[in-house]
C-alpha cells in the first residue's frame, strides 16, 4: 500500500510569509495527524483527525497555525505569518483507527529566515 | 497530560553487542507503547509496539519489556549491526478518549560502530 505523501518535502520562506503544507494519508485511515519535529526532538502533536472533525488541537497555535481536513481525507495545515521559531519538520501521520498504530509521512522541513 | 522521558540521549555500542534504552511514562492510563526508529532525514517508522496486557514482546533482534507497576519500557536490540544505527523513540498513549494522543520521549541516538 502507498504511505502517507507530503508535500513540499522542503520549503524555505521569509518570517511573516505565509505557508502551507499537504498530506495524504493512507487509503482508508479514518485518523490523522499533524506533529511538529524540533531538531532533536521527539515529535509533538498539533492537532489530531476523527475523519473531519478535529478532535485535538489544544496544542495547535490558533493564532497563526490552521489546518483543515476536508472530506475526511487530504489535510492542509497553514502558517500564517510565520515566525523564526516555526523552523521544523512538520510530519502527518494516519491511523485506521485512533488506537491504531501511527504511519508517518515523510515530512516537509521548514526553514523561516 | 503524559510524560515521556527517555534515556541515554546517546548510546554508543560495537557490533555484535547489545542496546538497550529506557522510558518512563506517567500517566498510569496509558496502555500502549510504541518504539519508532528514524534514520537521518527520514520519516519514524514503527519498529514494534506492546500493549498493557502483556510485559514482554519480541520480534527477531528487537524485543520490548513493559513494567506497568514501575512506569517504564524498554527497548533491547540485540547483535546490532551498523543498520541499527539511528534515532529511536518511544511513546506512550492512554487507549481511548478525546485527550488520547500519543506523546515521545526525546530520542536516542544509537551508534552502532565496526
Amino acid at each position: 500500500e502507498a504511505g502517507v505523501v507530503q508535500s513540499p518535502r522542503y520549503k524555505i520562506i521569509e518570517k511573516k510569509q505565509p505557508v502551507a503544507f499537504w498530506c495524504n494519508p493512507i487509503s482508508g485511515h479514518n485518523t490523522l495527524y499533524w506533529y511538529r519535529q524540533n531538531l532533536g526532538q521527539g515529535p509533538e502533536l498539533l492537532i489530531r483527525y476523527e475523519n473531519e472533525e478535529a478532535v485535538d488541537d489544544s496544542q495547535l497555535p490558533k493564532d497563526r497555525f490552521s489546518a483543515e481536513r476536508l472530506k475526511g481525507v487530504d489535510s492542509t495545515l497553514k502558517i500564517q505569518p510565520a515566525e523564526l521559531g516555526d523552523s521544523a519538520v512538520y510530519l502527518c501521520a494516519s491511523s485506521a483507527r485512533q488506537s491504531s498504530p501511527l504511519h508517518f509521512g515523510n515530512g516537509t522541513r521548514l526553514t523561516v529566515t | 497530560g503524559e510524560n515521556v522521558e527517555q534515556h541515554p540521549s546517546t548510546l554508543s555500542v560495537q557490533e555484535g553487542d547489545s542496546a538497550v534504552i529506557k522510558c518512563t511514562y506517567s500517566d498510569s492510563a496509558s496502555n500502549y507503547f510504541p518504539w519508532y526508529k528514524q534514520e537521518l532525514g527520514k520519516r519514524p517508522q514503527l519498529i514494534i509496539d506492546i500493549r498493557s496486557n502483556v510485559g514482554e514482546k519480541k520480534d527477531q533482534r528487537i524485543a520490548v519489556t513493559l513494567n506497568k507497576t514501575a512506569k517504564h519500557f524498554s527497548l533491547h536490540i540485540t547483535e546490532t549491526q551498523p543498520e541499527d544505527s539511528a534515532v529511536y523513540f518511544c511513546a506512550a498513549r492512554p487507549f481511548t478518549g478525546t485527550a488520547s494522543k500519543l506523546t515521545f520521549g526525546t530520542g536516542t541516538r544509537l551508534q552502532v560502530t565496526l
